[in-house]
């Protein structure tokens, strides 16, 4: 079975410029979180899809960051303009229903460096 | 509010000592407790879980972890530490909603 898969592994950008996150979770998993890792810190989560719908977005600083899930499966992440304190690791994960028991599965992550 | 904590940011161990890595807790609730692993470059990876039942919890690996209402904690254990388990680990709690809700992490060394 493959994996949660994310693209690009690595980008370094100027502060004030844009930058995209893909991912694509396990085949049929329905829920699809992205989280945001700051060194020396834990995940924290930025936005929750069910499906192609929002269940969480609390913690999304929307007035730089926006996310979409279009048709249910693949997402994307985006910030703009990005500031110097968006350096982190962004973390894309999925489980099959969103329960709370559930196994969340992560990708390896997009590693983010703003200058 | 819920939160996870982690008391040791780093620990060091030489290989085949026994290793405790230790998780507190607040929540609520019955509280829905997860370990996961990340190696250097790589996504975390469940390493076990409890919601339930037993409050001695088997994962891979040779993990283990004990979960003690009483201390609200949740701490892992391995008997014999491998130098292959040099990672960092989090322990987690699901909260409602199904979002984890991540401790700061503990960095694990191990020593030949």
């Amino acid at each position: 079975e493959a994996g949660v898969a994310q693209s690009p592994r690595y980008k370094i950008i100027e502060k004030r410029q844009s930058v995209a996150f893909w991912c694509n979770p396990i085949s049929g998993h329905a829920t699809l979180y992205w989280y945001q890792q700051i060194l020396g810190q834990g995940p924290k989560l930025l936005i929750q899809f069910q499906n192609n719908g929002v269940v969480d977005d609390s913690q999304l600083p929307k007035d730089r960051f926006s996310a979409e899930r279009l048709k249910g499966v693949d997402s994307t992440l985006k910030i703009q303009p990005a500031k110097l304190e968006d350096s982190a690791v962004y973390l894309c994960a999925s489980s099959s229903s969103g329960q709370r028991q559930e196994t969340q599965y992560f990708g390896p992550g997009t590693r983010l460096l703003v200058l | 509010a819920q939160s996870v904590t982690q008391p040791d940011i780093h620990i060091t161990v030489s290989e085949g000592a026994s290793l405790e890595l230790r998780c507190n807790y607040s929540y609520g609730a019955t509280p829905y407790l997860f370990w996961y692993v990340q190696s250097p470059g790589q996504g975390l990876q469940l390493l076990l879980k409890y919601f339930s039942g037993d409050t001695l919890v088997q994962g891979i690996k040779g993990f283990e972890a004990e979960f003690k209402r009483s201390q609200s904690s949740f701490n892992l254990r391995k008997p014999s530490v491998h130098w292959s388990d040099a990672a960092e680990y989090f322990c987690a709690v699901g909260d409602q909603g199904g979002k984890l809700i991540f401790g700061q992490g503990t960095e694990l060394s191990v020593k030949p």
